[in-house]
């Protein structure tokens, strides 16, 4: 499978605790996104790479929270201390780079669901 | 700043029946319009899009017409299927928000066989 792929795909977690996502691009693609969902709302913004560079940051994404992606290619969000209020689903999209004005599509990965309890 | 707004949900058709979605939309300059689908269980899909005013993006029997005039893009279907049930999104981007997409909050759509 090509496609963008998230693991876990589910997580549960006691508040308080740090978890981990992973996301891993299409191969080619070297634009990552993260998107938080939650309950009835549409995905909002978080954060996304070119390459390995991390170039924006939503005002969303508390010194809790920190995104990598050290080698250009798959990327990891940790949320450290969770809190009840991160309970979402966190999704990862890849895209080939903006050229000329052009947006290129955006893939979504499966999501990850986190529960904090 | 950019934002989307869609019409509520849920939205409850018998099948072929007409489809309309409502959405509107506030931006700077000359923003790409998108529709997404999340069919149960599944991520996110790319529907249809249109990247300039007057363009129809068309995908699987739905269209959306970029209007500028009136910051619209609304979803239609001239008759629906069950196999269509699924939230849908409207959402945009601009050159100046690095490509980032902004959402609108999703309309949940059933039909009824």
């Amino acid at each position: 499978d090509t496609g963008v792929s998230q693991d876990p795909r589910h997580k549960i977690t006691k508040r308080g605790q740090n978890v981990t996502f992973r996301c891993d691009p299409i191969s080619e693609h070297n634009r990552l996104y993260w998107y938080r969902q939650t309950l009835g709302q549409g995905p909002e913004f978080l954060t996304y790479f070119q390459n390995e560079a991390q170039l924006e940051k939503s005002r969303l994404l508390s010194d809790r929270f920190s995104a990598e992606r050290p080698k250009g290619s798959f990327s990891t969000l940790e949320i450290q201390r969770t809190e009840q209020g991160d309970s979402a689903m966190y999704l990862c999209a890849s895209s080939l780079p903006r050229l000329a004005g052009v947006h290129n599509e955006q893939f979504f990965g499966p999501g990850t669901r986190l529960t904090v309890l | 700043g950019n934002s989307v707004t869609q019409m509520e949900g849920p939205v409850t058709l018998s099948e072929e029946a007409f489809l309309t979605i409502n959405c509107t939309y506030t931006a700077t300059g000359y923003p790409s319009l998108f529709w997404y689908v999340q069919y149960p269980g599944e991520g996110l899909q790319l529907l249809l899009k249109a990247t300039k005013a007057d363009d129809k993006g068309s995908n699987k029997g739905f269209e959306a017409t970029y209007r500028k005039e009136t910051t619209s893009f609304h979803l239609e279907k001239g008759s629906v299927q069950v196999s269509d049930s699924a939230v849908y999104f409207c959402a945009l981007t601009s050159y100046s928000s690095a490509s980032k997409i902004i959402f609108g909050s999703g309309t949940r759509l059933s039909i009824r066989p």
